[in-house]
């Protein structure tokens, strides 16, 4: 079974150009989420799809982040105009649909290999 | 906002030498607790967890990892390390009901000296 993939492995960009980072879940998998890690410091929640609606979006740090969920299968996140800030590594990590309630309200999530970008 | 504070930013060990990798955590309810690891140019994976039950729980490689509530904390440990531990290691924190957001610590870097 093919994991968790993510298109570009590394980005290079200068400040105030646009990048589209992809995310291909897990076939099957409803809950799609996105963090970042931004020089060495802890990984950071962005958002989480399930299927194609935004369930959770209160970790995007502004409107030049835009992420998309077509159809509820692969999911892109632009950042659009890129500032220096902007640079680290962006990771895809999708799961299951959520167990019932009433048991563990968690699925294992699959990390993808991040996508490296750097802002000039 | 709950916040994960892991100890030690860089470990170096010899091999076969013991591993104890603190994390603590800030959050008054009930939580699912992960340890994760990142292989040089591999994915995030994970390790072990905790959702209920025996706070002492065993992971994939000889890892294994206790709850102690009192403390709000989930150290990592592992009797004898191995070359292939050379890794960074995350612990993660989601609160019941949370759908899944993970907070993540800063990461412990792990360096194993053969």
């Amino acid at each position: 079974e093919a994991g968790v993939t993510q298109f570009p492995s590394h980005s290079v960009i200068e400040k105030g150009q646009t990048v589209t980072l992809r995310c291909d879940p897990i076939s099957g998998h409803d809950n799609l989420y996105w963090y970042r890690r931004v020089m060495g410091k802890e990984i950071k929640f962005l958002l989480h799809f399930v299927k194609e609606s935004k369930q959770d979006e209160s970790g995007m740090p502004n409107n030049r982040f835009l992420a998309e969920r077509t159809g509820g299968t692969y999911s892109t996140l632009k950042v659009q105009p890129a500032e220096l800030e902007d640079s680290g590594v962006y990771f895809c990590a999708s799961s299951q649909a959520s167990l019932p309630p009433r048991r563990a309200s968690y699925n294992e999530q699959f990390f993808g290999p991040g996508t490296r970008l750097t802002v000039l | 906002a709950q916040s994960v504070s892991q100890h030690n930013h860089h470990v170096i060990l010899s091999e076969a030498a013991s591993l104890e990798l603190g994390c603590n955590y800030s959050y008054g309810g009930t939580v699912n607790l992960f340890w994760y690891v990142q292989y040089p140019g591999q994915h995030l994976q994970l390790l072990l967890k905790y959702f209920s039950g025996d706070p002492l729980v065993k992971g994939i490689k000889g890892f294994e990892a206790e709850f102690i509530k009192s403390k709000f904390s989930f150290n990592l440990r592992k009797p004898s390390v191995q070359w292939s531990d050379t890794a960074e290691y995350f612990c993660a924190v989601i609160p019941f009901g949370n759908a899944g957001k993970s907070t993540f610590g800063d990461g412990t870097t792990l360096t194993v000296k053969p």
